[in-house]
């Protein structure tokens, strides 16, 4: 399979815990999207990468959230002291350049207890 | 700051007639983009506009760009079950922010 795919699926996790999702892109596609989806809702934008440099990150994006793509390839987005708000649909998507579609990956689904 | 607005929210059609959805931003465009979203799966690219008034046609399905490059449009003639899902827009603005609008979920009545 080519496509976009993060890891895990699914992750249930306490309130307080920190959890780290990742994401595998297309091969060599430069940008790298992060959004977080809740039910009834489009994507938000919480962050992209050009390679590995960061280039933008959304002010839904709290001090608990951190991403990196440190050898711009994979990427990683960490959650430090889940809050029950947290609950959402996270999905990575990747693109090969700025005006191209953007392909997504299935998602990992939070749920913070 | 910028936002995409999409209407309507819902829409439920019998089969065979048509759907139209709207996508409206508060600032211009550079391109806007379509996915559509089946339940429980992920969004999916439909098309790109980029020029003003630009219309592009896949099968049943017509996309418009406004001449202001703010509003958009798609539109699914004599519509079939397996066209089930949310279509969303997403803008893209000329700093290079992509905003999602809320999404329209289609629901055909057999």
């Amino acid at each position: 399979d080519t496509g976009v795919s993060q890891d895990p699926r699914h992750k249930i996790t306490k309130r307080g815990q920190n959890v780290t999702f990742r994401c595998d892109p297309i091969s060599e596609h430069n940008r790298l999207y992060w959004y977080r989806q809740t039910l009834g809702q489009g994507p938000e934008f919480l962050t992209y990468f050009q390679n590995e440099a960061q280039l933008e990150k959304s002010r839904l994006l709290s001090d608990r959230f951190s991403a990196e793509r440190p050898k711009g390839s994979f990427s990683t987005l960490e959650i430090q002291r889940t809050e029950q708000g947290d609950s959402a649909m996270y999905l990575c998507a990747s693109s090969p350049s700025r005006d191209n579609e953007q392909f997504f990956g299935p998602g990992t689904r939070l749920t913070v207890l | 700051g910028q936002q995409v607005m999409q209407i309507p929210q819902y829409q439920h059609v019998q089969e065979g007639e048509d759907f139209t959805t709207y996508c409206n931003s508060s600032t211009t465009l550079s391109n806007i983009q379509w996915y559509k979203q089946r339940p429980g799966g992920h969004p999916v690219f439909l098309i790109q506009l980029v020029k003003s008034g630009e219309v592009k046609k896949q099968k049943r399905l017509t996309f418009q760009f406004g001449e202001a490059k703010k509003n958009s449009s798609l539109h699914i003639t004599a519509t079939q079950t397996t066209d089930v899902g949310t279509y969303f827009c997403a803008g893209r603005s000329r700093d290079d922010k992509i905003i999602f609008g809320k999404g329209t979920r289609l629901h055909i009545l057999p």
